[in-house]
């Protein structure tokens, strides 16, 4: 029963260039958070997606961040024209339904650490 | 606003001795709370929950958490560490009928042998 899987874990880019994280939920899971984590902090929100809809985008920066969760395949965080601040690790989080019982506890994966150069 | 506290930014233990990490929460009315453990290069895991019930929770590799809802606490515990328990340590609050968790700064421990 395979966790969430995101990939790379690892990228390196320059300032300017693009970055595209991915992100696959659990198997039976069907929303996917995006959570990003600065050094010597906690995660901070960012998006909240089911397939096809954007349910939550209020953590996301308004510039140069989108994300999308397309009917086929994985959930994608994308990252316009990537700045030094950018560099952090990424993780994206997966629950079978949404809401604050039992059933929508989220399940993380292993992140994908951005490093800009 | 709601807001999880962590006191306690860099713990250092000997191996066996008792653990104690302090959350606190700024929630009203219903709340879960949860506790994740990271170790070093890894992702998130949950170490355990408390959403209803009895406010003594036992989670994964022998800790436990109280729910204090007097104290606004849900402290972390285990009765004796071990090497292995090295890792950052996140406490994470949700209000009832939200899916966003907030999260605390985190714990940073460090077990030595």
């Amino acid at each position: 029963n395979a966790g969430v899987m995101q990939n790379p874990r690892h990228l390196v880019r320059r300032r300017g260039q693009e970055a595209r994280l991915r992100c696959s939920p659990m198997k039976g899971h069907s929303h996917v958070y995006w959570y990003r984590q600065l050094p010597e902090e906690g995660l901070k929100f960012m998006v909240y997606l089911q397939k096809e809809n954007i349910i939550d985008e209020s953590g996301m920066p308004k510039e140069r961040f989108s994300a999308e969760f397309p009917k086929e395949g994985p959930s994608i965080l994308r990252i316009q024209q990537v700045v030094r601040g950018d560099s952090a690790a990424y993780f994206c989080a997966s629950s079978r339904t949404s809401g604050s019982g039992l059933e929508e506890t989220q399940y993380f994966g292993p992140g994908t650490r951005l490093l800009v150069l | 606003a709601q807001s999880v506290s962590q006191h306690n930014h860099h713990v250092i233990l000997s191996e066996a001795a008792s653990l104690e990490l302090g959350c606190n929460y700024s929630y009203g009315g219903t709340v879960n709370l949860f506790w994740y453990v990271q170790y070093p290069g890894q992702h998130l895991q949950l170490l355990l929950k408390y959403f209803s019930g009895d406010p003594l929770v036992k989670g994964i590799k022998g800790f436990e958490a109280e729910f204090i809802k007097s104290k606004f606490s849900f402290n972390l515990r285990k009765p004796s560490v071990q090497w292995s328990d090295t890792a950052e340590y996140f406490c994470a609050g949700q209000s009832g009928g939200s899916y966003i968790p907030t999260f605390g700064r985190g714990t940073s421990l460090i077990v030595h042998p």
